[in-house]
């Protein structure tokens, strides 16, 4: 089956945290992306990732780090994660369309 | 950047009838408009997709118009059905694959039977 999987589907945890979520795509694609979809549903972008370049949207904070091993993986490590970091992170991964991985829902308590 | 902006946020339609969705952007290289629908606790699922050399694209009762002077495009669905209830997302981004998506804020339809 060729898509994009993600890891866990859910993650609860505490503030103050690290945690990791992971990204693989077997769609054969050369960009990947991580999204943010919060609780309005509104979704932003966070990183994206083409043959080990990256470019990250200004307004991410420091805490979050995307982590690469090859070009069909992406993986989002928290440091210290913050009350305002709840919501559901999408990966994606483009050649020309974007598709979306089913995402995983974080919620910090 | 770019900045896409989605009206309306909330759609309620009566089965059958047809539902539009509009979108602007500010930013004349953007050059590709994919539109996305999310069923509740699903991923973002690409429909339709329309580029800015073409004006008008349909497929499978779905209608999407470019009009690149206005800066504007937008979604049709005809003959909607309860099936069609969600959320819809347009977006746009630059030329080439590396190029990030701005998304708008969303539309919830919902078709009533």
């Amino acid at each position: 089956e060729t898509a994009v999987f993600q890891t866990p589907n859910y993650h609860v945890t505490q503030v103050g945290n690290e945690v990791s979520f992971n990204c693989k795509q077997t769609l054969g694609h050369d960009t990947m992306y991580w999204y943010k979809q919060d609780s309005k549903k509104l979704l932003k972008i966070m990183f994206s990732y083409n043959n080990k370049q990256l470019i990250v949207n200004e307004t991410v904070p420091r805490r979050f780090s995307p982590q690469s091993s090859d070009k069909a993986h992406l993986n989002l490590r928290i440091k210290s994660v913050e009350p305002e970091d709840s919501a559901v992170y999408l990966c994606a991964s483009s050649k020309y369309e974007q598709y979306f991985g089913p995402g995983t829902r974080l919620t910090v308590l | 950047g770019e900045q896409v902006e989605q009206l309306p946020s909330i759609l309620r339609v009566q089965e059958g009838s047809s539902a539009s969705i509009n979108c602007t952007y500010e930013n004349s290289a953007s050059n590709y408009f994919p539109w996305y629908k999310q069923e509740p606790g699903e991923n973002p699922k690409l429909i339709i997709d329309i580029r800015s050399n073409m004006e008008r694209k349909q497929t499978q009762g779905l209608i999407v118009l470019l009009d690149k002077k206005a800066k504007r495009f937008s979604l049709h669905i005809t003959d909607t059905q309860p099936g069609d209830s969600a959320m819809y997302f347009c977006a746009a981004s630059g030329s080439g694959s590396f190029n990030k998506l701005t998304f708008g804020a969303g539309t919830r339809l919902a078709v009533c039977p």
